[in-house]
């Protein structure tokens, strides 16, 4: 079985500063990938970055970035000079192998609401 | 617009009834995901089509069951309808039936209310 957890129900950060959100996971496949997904009051999911297990290389996009730790099964989230756009919740997920099925499956941890405060 | 098309965006209904959600995956995805977003359970996996046949079971209810038609959307049935069942039901897409770096497509889900 593989587990997704976020331990920051919520957080908060100042426009223009820096926020890390945190995520752990477990899996015993040694193929997976890692995503954060952004969900704002419009309810859609929006793939905010992904990270393949392979490549050690932490993935950037723009004023997001990752720091993923293979070994400690740690993948969270920096968001650099926060807008007020990024108040979110955000969702860390893991997909990998299920049930031997040959297919894959999404599996999302409970959330963390980011506040951005003017 | 992701590309994924669910209908409809709201439902209303009474407990006991039952209802249809429907789903149109991005062009080109052959793979259909719903998932439940409750509050207290989060975003919870219920089951996967790819190109019509059923591929992966999650938490899905009995009571529930869901198909993928030639031309590729899906529908979920949701029958005997408990307040429980309240919650946003999204779909999601994806090219292959297995994972890759891309994740899924998520469409913008049907908040289902049961009174």
């Amino acid at each position: 079985a593989q587990t997704v957890t976020q331990s920051q129900p919520e957080m908060s950060v100042q426009e223009a500063e820096t926020v890390t959100l945190s995520c752990t996971y477990d899996t015993s496949e040694s193929d997976y990938y890692l995503f954060w997904y952004k969900q704002p009051p419009s309810r859609q999911m929006i793939l905010v970055i992904r990270q393949e297990a392979y490549k050690q290389q932490n993935a950037t996009e723009n004023r997001f970035s990752v720091n993923f730790q293979k070994a400690a099964k740690s993948f969270s989230l920096k968001i650099s000079d926060s807008q007020l756009g990024d108040a979110a919740m955000y969702f860390c997920a893991l997909m990998a192998p299920y049930s031997g099925a040959g297919s894959y499956q999404l599996t999302f941890g409970k959330g963390t609401k980011l506040s951005v405060i003017p | 617009d992701s590309g994924v098309t669910q209908t409809p965006k709201h439902l209303i209904t009474a407990t006991g009834q039952r209802v249809t959600l429907r789903c149109s995956p991005r062009s080109g995805d052959l793979s259909v995901y719903w998932y439940q977003q409750s509050l207290d359970q989060g975003l919870q996996f219920l089951i996967q089509y790819y190109n019509g046949e059923e591929r992966a079971k999650g938490n899905i209810l009995e009571r529930f069951s869901a198909q993928q038609f030639p031309d590729l959307h899906s529908e979920l049935n949701l029958s005997s309808l408990e307040l429980g069942d309240s919650a946003l039901y999204f779909c999601a897409s994806s090219p292959r039936d297995r994972g890759s770096g891309y994740g899924y497509t998520f469409g913008s889900g049907t908040r289902l209310t049961v009174v």
